[in-house]
């Protein structure tokens, strides 16, 4: 079956430092990927989305992501992380053709970012 | 550009009450979805629609129905509440395939 793991529920990183939040998915091919952002009590924001092409792929407020055929992987990172980054991030994988009759996102379960000042 | 409009935020239930929750887009989406959010789950799908007159299950879709009368609308119905539809509520539209979703920012419902 379809899956996508977030592997940590909670990461706590100091204001400034570097951050990598880790996602896993099962799947036969390679998904669309997502990552998504929620603040508390927000919806969520696309931070990006990988298709195919370069396996680097940028979005929005300074994070990047990586898609790892070999691992199939698709981790979240940013540089310096800022205590406005303090939110709950997701991971999700759709169908290739998930636009049509199979239609819609999986999501991990989410990782909770804490920031240190 | 509103995006997607959910309507109440928040709303409590007495058991066995009914009640439908609003989503509206004004993206001209064909896609819409409606999921629910209870801690550390995730998001799971309960229904979604391709397009106007065009609904079909997710994943946990007991409990609850659709419509899609119109492109801009797809309200969600609870009918005979319990206290396991005790969750955030969220709405979702897409042009599909690459586009990513945009999410309404949820309805909060207890039911008691």
């Amino acid at each position: 079956a379809q899956s996508v793991t977030q592997p940590d529920i909670h990461i706590t990183v100091s204001e400034g430092a570097s951050l990598e939040l880790r996602c896993n998915y099962s799947y036969g091919a390679t998904p669309y990927l997502f990552w998504y952002v929620q603040s508390p009590g927000q919806g969520l924001q696309l931070l990006l989305k990988y298709f195919s092409g370069d396996t680097l792929v940028q979005g929005i407020k300074g994070f990047e992501a990586e898609f790892k055929r070999s691992q199939s992987s698709f981790n979240l990172r940013k540089p310096s992380v800022h205590w406005s980054d303090a939110a709950e991030y997701f991971c999700a994988v759709a169908p290739m053709n998930y636009g049509g009759s199979q239609g819609n996102l999986i999501f991990g379960k989410g990782t909770k970012l804490s920031v240190k000042p | 550009n509103a995006g997607v409009t959910q309507t109440p935020k928040f709303r409590i239930l007495k058991i066995g009450q009914s009640m439908t929750l609003q989503c509206a887009q004004d993206m001209n989406h064909n896609y819409m979805y409606w999921y629910r959010q209870d801690p550390g789950m995730g998001l799971k799908l309960i229904y979604y629609s391709v397009g106007a007159g065009i609904t079909d299950k997710g994943e946990v879709p007991n409990g609850y129905n659709v419509s899609r009368s119109t492109t801009e609308d797809f309200p969600l119905r609870l009918e005979l509440a319990a206290p396991s539809q005790t969750s955030v509520y969220f709405c979702a539209s897409s042009y599909g395939d690459r586009h990513g979703y945009t999410f309404g920012s949820g309805t909060r419902l207890t039911v008691v």
